[in-house]
């Protein structure tokens, strides 16, 4: 199976900052018929479901603010939050969606100082 | 408006059977893989399995292959996962979460609300 990995495991930023949570696949996500990296990012708040923020590791999903980036290839992607907003307060995943399982990174808890 | 909705919270005893549902509305059912995540308690997201309801096609994680039994009946648009015996540790809230694309798998773009499932004696 492939294993995802996230770090920081936590971090702790002010208002107005740029927070950058990695994510580390354990083998390669780009699939060479598309040349499409299969890695989602979601955003889950306290008692909501998580909810999508990029599938193809940038691809944005309609109304996710432009604050939010997603960048990377191959084993290492990036989720990028700039301009950080108290709403932005969350645990942060990656999931490889390349070969089933398709599992999670064990997640990011993004906290405003 | 395209949505998922769960049943309702359950509390059960060790031992028990338990089927829980996800209607999805607002879309082509058969066109789409649905799949289910648990969340334990304070702990991070699992990726359970997933089906796509058109032909039934049906992958498991390891972690849960024969633990649990995911089915759909795409004639009323509702995907299922059930335990034949409940253990304490299945205590969790379950997602049941749609994939992004007609017929692709990849990552989940509509969830439902979260099913809450306490097993405890």
């Amino acid at each position: 199976d492939i294993v995802v990995t996230q770090s920081p495991d936590s971090l702790a930023m002010s208002l107005g900052e740029t927070a950058t949570i990695n994510c580390k696949s354990s083998q390669s996500l780009l699939h060479s018929a598309n040349n499409k990296n299969y890695l989602g990012w979601y955003q889950q708040k306290p008692g909501q479901p998580p909810k999508l923020l990029f599938h193809w590791a940038s691809t944005r999903e309609s109304g996710v603010p432009d604050r939010f980036s997603g960048s990377g290839s191959g084993t290492d992607f990036t989720l990028t939050i700039s301009s950080l907003q108290a709403e932005d307060v969350a645990v942060y995943y990656c999931q490889q969606c390349y070969i089933t399982p398709f599992s999670f990174g064990q997640g990011t808890r993004l906290e405003i100082k | 408006e395209v949505q998922l909705v769960q049943s309702g919270a359950e509390v059960k005893k060790p031992g028990e059977s338990l089927k829980m549902s996800c209607k999805g509305s607002g879309y082509r059912f058969s066109d789409y893989w649905i799949g289910w995540v648990r969340q334990m308690p304070g702990k991070g997201l699992e990726w359970m399995g997933i089906m796509y309801p058109g032909d039934s096609d049906t992958r498991y994680s390891p972690s849960f292959q024969g633990r649990v039994t995911i089915s759909a009946d795409k004639s009323i648009s509702t995907a299922y996962l059930q335990w034949s015996s409940l253990q304490a540790s299945d205590t969790a809230i379950y997602y049941c979460a749609r994939s992004s694309g007609s017929g692709r798998l990849d990552a989940f773009d509509i969830w439902g609300q979260g099913t809450m499932i306490t097993v405890s004696s």
